[in-house]
């Protein structure tokens, strides 16, 4: 298994540009996560989503979009980009049950954006 | 809601000295407690866990016990090494929303031969 992956690893991006960050996670997991870590702030989680074609907004989702049309994939949008995006993001991924609850969470290797 | 309170960093220690990093919660309900590790330029990964009051996780010589009479779930290790030089986060899931991760700001530990 390759566990859950991010690409890009490191991607500059000028004010108003677009892009999206891809995550993709091979375990079977139904449960799917994006964060953005700060320096000295952890992490704040951004957007989450339960299953295909459910998502919801975390404690920061403003200037992002997500989707989630397949199991594996859980694609990041950012559509104008600011220097307050400037950040490392993660992708992560578990497994849930209502019955077991939360098993934990496993994280891609990041992606490092950087917006001038 | 829910919140971690982590000690600040950064720790600076000589290798096989005696590690303790401090983390209290608040949260509503039973939460499940986590202490994930990040080395330089990689992804978080869990360290361990305990579920529930009095269970105590333990992982690669660290330990960490549940207390909820104090909110407490402080990560320690009896003798350091170089390589547990990394950021350590605590972090709680449960309480009002059982999936979600609430972290701490992480502890920077570098560890001197």
């Amino acid at each position: 298994n390759a566990g859950v992956t991010q690409t890009p690893k490191f991607r500059i991006l000028k004010i108003g540009q677009s892009m999206t960050l891809q995550c993709a996670q091979d375990m079977n997991h139904n449960y799917m996560y994006w964060y953005r870590q700060d320096p000295g702030m952890g992490l704040k989680l951004i957007y989450y989503s339960v299953g295909a074609g459910i998502t919801d907004k975390g404690e920061v989702p403003n200037g992002y979009n997500v989707s989630r049309s397949t199991t594996e994939d859980f694609p990041l949008r950012l559509e104008l980009a600011a220097p307050s995006q400037t950040s490392v993001y993660f992708c992560a991924s578990s497994y849930f049950s209502p019955r077991a609850g939360n098993y934990e969470q496993y994280f891609g290797p990041g992606t490092r954006l950087t917006v001038t | 809601g829910d919140s971690v309170t982590q000690m600040e960093g950064p720790v600076t220690l000589s290798e096989e000295a005696c590690l303790t990093i401090n983390c209290t919660y608040t949260a509503t309900g039973y939460p499940s407690l986590f202490w994930y590790v990040q080395y330089p330029g990689e992804g978080l990964q869990l360290l361990l866990k305990a579920t529930k009051a009095d269970d105590k996780g333990s992982n690669k010589g660290f330990e960490a016990t549940y207390r909820k009479e104090t909110t407490s779930f402080h990560l320690e290790k009896g003798s350091v090494q170089v390589s547990d030089s990394a950021v350590y986060f605590c972090a709680l899931s449960g309480g009002g929303s059982n999936y979600k991760l609430t972290f701490g700001k992480g502890t920077l530990l570098t560890v001197n031969p």
